[in-house]
């Protein structure tokens, strides 16, 4: 079975601190995705990536960086965090072929203080 | 209807009624997706219809893509209190040389015994 596993699940985070969300998938798919999600809204795009070590900006890039270091490994970083991105961080994963199902892992979820 | 950076719309039915879920897009997509969230999890595929089908089903699910308008629809058929959860639609937009996955604001539907 597909599976993307999250860590940390849930992190509290100090204003200004950095802090790296990390995301591992045994799916052997190409893409992989980070993406966010707040209370009462839908999911946004984050970052993306189609192949080890190259990342692509999504919908909303800013305060966040990607790395990609290999095909299984996708890390989220914030380098100084801020009370705005308090949410819940979903990494996913698929194929690189259109028309196919994107697996998501748990989801973290920060609190930035 | 559910897009990009709308509010989660919330929807409460009784048990055994029909439900509709839009869906607009902004962009061509040959591919809609509808996934699913339980609370405290990530979203998963349920039903995914491509240009050429118009209406897909499974279960009591019923989905349907008009490409003319940019828009689909979820159906569920005599609703359960099983059924409550979040519902998202995503589309595929293709960039030069990769592709990644927009999702809706999503539908929050409670159904009540």
């Amino acid at each position: 079975e597909a599976a993307v596993t999250q860590s940390p699940r849930s992190k509290v985070a100090v204003t200004g601190g950095k802090v790296t969300l990390s995301c591992h998938q045994t799916n052997n798919h190409d893409y992989m995705y980070w993406y966010r999600q707040d209370t009462g809204h839908g999911l946004r795009l984050i970052h993306y990536s189609y192949v080890a070590d190259s990342t692509e900006k999504g919908d909303i890039p800013d305060g966040y960086k990607a790395s990609r270091p290999s095909q299984e490994n996708f890390s989220l970083i914030l380098e100084l965090a801020s009370l705005s991105q308090t949410a819940v961080y979903f990494c996913a994963s698929s194929p690189a072929r259109l028309g196919t199902e994107v697996f998501f892992g748990k989801g973290t979820r920060l609190t930035v203080v | 209807s559910q897009w990009g950076e709308e509010n989660l719309q919330a929807l409460s039915i009784q048990e055994g009624e029909d439900v509709t879920m839009n869906c607009s897009y902004k962009t061509y997509t040959t591919v809609v997706h509808w996934y699913r969230q339980d609370s405290g999890r990530g979203p998963a595929l349920i039903i995914l219809i491509r240009s050429n089908e118009r209406e897909k089903r499974s279960g009591r699910l019923r989905a349907t893509l008009d490409t003319s308008s940019q828009s689909g629809s979820l159906s569920i058929t005599a609703a359960q209190c099983e059924d409550t959860a979040v519902y998202f639609c995503a589309t595929e937009k293709v960039n030069t040389g990769n592709y990644k996955y927009v999702f809706g604001a999503g539908t929050r539907l409670k159904v009540i015994a």
